[in-house]
């Protein structure tokens, strides 16, 4: 079974320029969640769709970020623009369902973003 | 809101050693509670999960973990470190859904 693809690998840009990363979940995995991993923190909750529809992106920076799961498959988190603080990796996971608390969330290998 | 501490940013041990790497959690109710590890440029692979039941839990790569209510703590150990168990261990909880918040990782070196 194919894991969590992600794309790019690695991203290095200016500030105030926009990025978009790429997530493909596992197949048939009906959540997906988009963490930013700043160094040295955990992982912290963008955003979670549940098929096409969002679930939660409380702590999603709406005047810089968007997110979309079109088609509840894949899906694309875009910046714009890119502040300093942004520099991070960017980790997409999938889980079966999303709604039981225990579903386990399958992680990709994630982005990381350098703003320069 | 539930939280999660891990007191330790990095733990040393030799090859051969026993690990115990230390989690606390905040959280009002009975926690779902998990163990992560990333290894670099990886992502994040799940050890092991606590929902309920038995408390000492077995989770692969031979850790296990024991939940201790009395102490708000979710321990993950190893009798016998490898030198290829060199990684960042993240533990994690959810609350009533399915978000995980996680702790901010502890960095495990491993001597030979």
């Amino acid at each position: 079974e194919a894991g969590v693809a992600q794309s790019p690998r690695y991203k290095i840009i200016e500030k105030r320029q926009s990025v978009a990363f790429w997530c493909n979940p596992i197949s048939g995995h009906a959540t997906l969640y988009w963490y930013q991993q700043i160094l040295g923190q955990g992982p912290k909750l963008l955003i979670q769709f549940q098929n096409n529809g969002v679930v939660d992106d409380s702590q999603l920076p709406k005047d810089r970020f968007s997110a979309e799961r079109l088609k509840g498959v894949d899906s694309t988190l875009k910046i714009q623009p890119a502040k300093l603080e942004d520099s991070a990796v960017y980790l997409c996971a999938s889980s079966p369902n999303g709604q039981p608390r225990g579903d386990t969330q399958y992680f990709g290998p994630g982005t990381r973003l350098t703003v320069l | 809101a539930q939280s999660v501490t891990q007191p330790d940013i990095h733990i040393t041990v030799s090859e051969g050693a026993s690990l115990e790497l230390r989690c606390n959690y905040s959280y009002g109710a009975t926690p779902y509670l998990f163990w992560y590890v990333q290894s670099p440029g990886q992502g994040l692979q799940l050890l092991l999960k606590y929902f309920s039941g038995d408390t000492l839990v077995q989770g692969i790569k031979g850790f296990e973990a024991e939940f201790k209510r009395s102490q708000s703590s979710f321990n993950l150990r190893k009798p016998s470190v490898h030198w290829s168990d060199a990684a960042e261990y993240f533990c994690a909880v959810t609350g009533t859904a399915s978000k995980l918040t996680f702790g901010t990782g502890t960095r495990l070196q491993v001597t030979l």
